[in-house]
């Protein structure tokens, strides 16, 4: 099955500063790669996806991009935020159109933003 | 929308009881999914249902976990006897047809003692 390696477990940025959290992925044949976050006491919150169709998705001050050769996504988060603060989670799915997807998560990211 | 509506937020039985977790899919939505959250394995998957169908349960850990969804609007995930080990906050997530993102739920932490 699909394994997904996420890194750093943790990150300290100052406010204003960019992040970047990797991830790495086992099955080639996964084509869908969403990135979650989750505030504490809460379920996690779709932010951003990529499908493996597409190198590069941008969302005001998030971006994923997607190496397919590789098998590896990122996340980046510019001019960061305190409310940025949370945990991230990247995923990869293999997505039947006619059904919902599986994902397989990575291990999480907690990101602080000191202001 | 209320969104996925997952209940109770917080259950503490003892070790043996049997334990009843129960999800409402926000509605319309045909996906429906049962995961696991603990430190040591971060978010499993337990169990997927299609259209009320159980379509992938190779997630449940073992035959002390059992999940149904006797309709649309409506799942459960029981786990009999209960062991501490089971402790973890449980997630459902519904998506709609033919789309891709899965909406979670707030949870229902577990803690058996």
């Amino acid at each position: 099955g699909e394994n997904v390696e996420q890194h750093p477990s943790t990150l300290s940025v100052q406010e204003g500063d960019s992040a970047v959290i990797k991830c790495t992925y086992s099955d080639s044949a996964s084509n869908y790669f969403p990135w979650y976050k989750q505030e504490l006491g809460k379920g996690p919150q779709l932010i951003i996806d990529i499908r493996s169709n597409v190198g590069e998705k941008k969302d005001q001050r998030i971006a994923v991009t997607l190496n397919k050769t590789a098998k590896h996504f990122s996340l980046h988060i510019t001019e960061t935020q305190p409310e940025d603060s949370a945990v991230y989670f990247c995923a990869a799915s293999l997505t039947p159109y006619n059904a919902g997807n599986m994902l397989t998560f990575g291990g999480g990211t907690r990101l602080m933003v000191k202001p | 929308d209320a969104g996925v509506i997952q209940s109770p937020r917080h259950e503490v039985t003892e070790m043996g009881q049997e334990v009843t977790l129960r999800c409402k899919p926000i509605s319309g939505h045909n996906s429906l999914f049962w995961y696991r959250q603990t430190m040591m394995r971060g978010l499993e998957l337990l169990i997927y249902f299609n259209n009320n169908v159980p379509i992938d349960d190779s997630g449940m850990p073992e035959d002390r976990f059992s999940a149904k969804m006797p309709n649309a609007s409506f799942s459960t995930l029981k786990i009999q006897p209960s062991e501490p080990r089971d402790s973890a906050v449980y997630f459902c997530a519904s998506s709609p047809h033919g789309r891709t993102e899965a909406f979670f739920g707030q949870g229902t932490r577990l803690t058996v003692v």
